[in-house]
């Protein structure tokens, strides 16, 4: 079974600094991981996602996420944060093919950013 | 390019009733996902459609169920409504084929309290 961990509830930082999200998966095969945010009341926001290729992933609103095959890992940065970035973010780990998990997607407990003035 | 729509956005049922939520998925996307968030549950994966056949199914008991049409859109519908069926439900679309590979992108919700 694929499963997804982001081990802290909330993480807090100021305006201007790193953040970081973290996030570990579990997943039969060749992983596929995403970023989501999602703002009150509404639904999920695709940010970035991991298929092949470069460890280092570009997104969405400055966002970046590192793949780390060997910690199974799938951190979440960005370089400065906004009091706008304040969200919840939710990672997700889909199978490849052959798994009978490609088509379900699996996320995480999710992660409430704070970032304060 | 207009995004993923569900109807009604908010909806209040009895216990013991039956409710269907649609979707409209993005226009020339063919996969459409359910998901049920809760506070308690948080996001899980309820099925798939993929050309009028689902794909896969989660966990959940026979009371929920779904389709989709030919022209993409879905329905899911939740029979004998408990009350541990209140809940964000979310629609999510994606091109399909190869779906490992693609992202989803999800509607606004449908929040459903069941009293």
């Amino acid at each position: 079974a694929q499963s997804v961990a982001q081990p802290e509830d909330q993480v807090n930082v100021a305006e201007g600094n790193p953040l970081t999200v973290k996030c570990t998966y579990s997943v039969s095969g060749n992983p596929y991981l995403f970023w989501y945010v999602q703002y009150p009341n509404r639904g999920l926001q695709f940010l970035l996602k991991y298929i092949t290729g470069d460890n280092l992933v570009k997104g969405s609103y400055g966002f970046e996420a590192e793949f780390n095959k060997s910690q199974t890992s799938f951190h979440l940065k960005k370089p400065s944060a906004l009091v706008s970035d304040s969200a919840l973010y939710f990672c997700a780990v889909r199978g490849g093919f052959g798994t009978g998990t490609a088509s379900k997607l699996t996320f995480g407990t999710g992660t409430r950013l704070q970032v304060t003035l | 390019k207009a995004g993923v729509t569900q109807t009604p956005r908010y909806l209040i049922k009895t216990r013991g009733q039956q409710v269907t939520l649609s979707c409209s998925p993005i226009s020339g996307h063919r996969s459409v996902s359910w998901y049920q968030q809760t506070p308690g549950q948080g996001l899980q994966f309820l099925f798939e459609y993929f050309s009028e056949t689902q794909r896969n199914k989660g966990n959940f008991p026979g009371r929920f169920s779904g389709r989709q049409f030919s022209n993409s859109r879905s329905e899911m519908n939740v029979s004998t409504l408990e009350l541990g069926d209140s809940a964000l439900y979310l629609c999510a679309s994606s091109l399909g084929g190869n779906s490992a590979r693609g992202e989803q992108y999800f509607g606004p919700g449908t929040r459903l309290t069941v009293t």
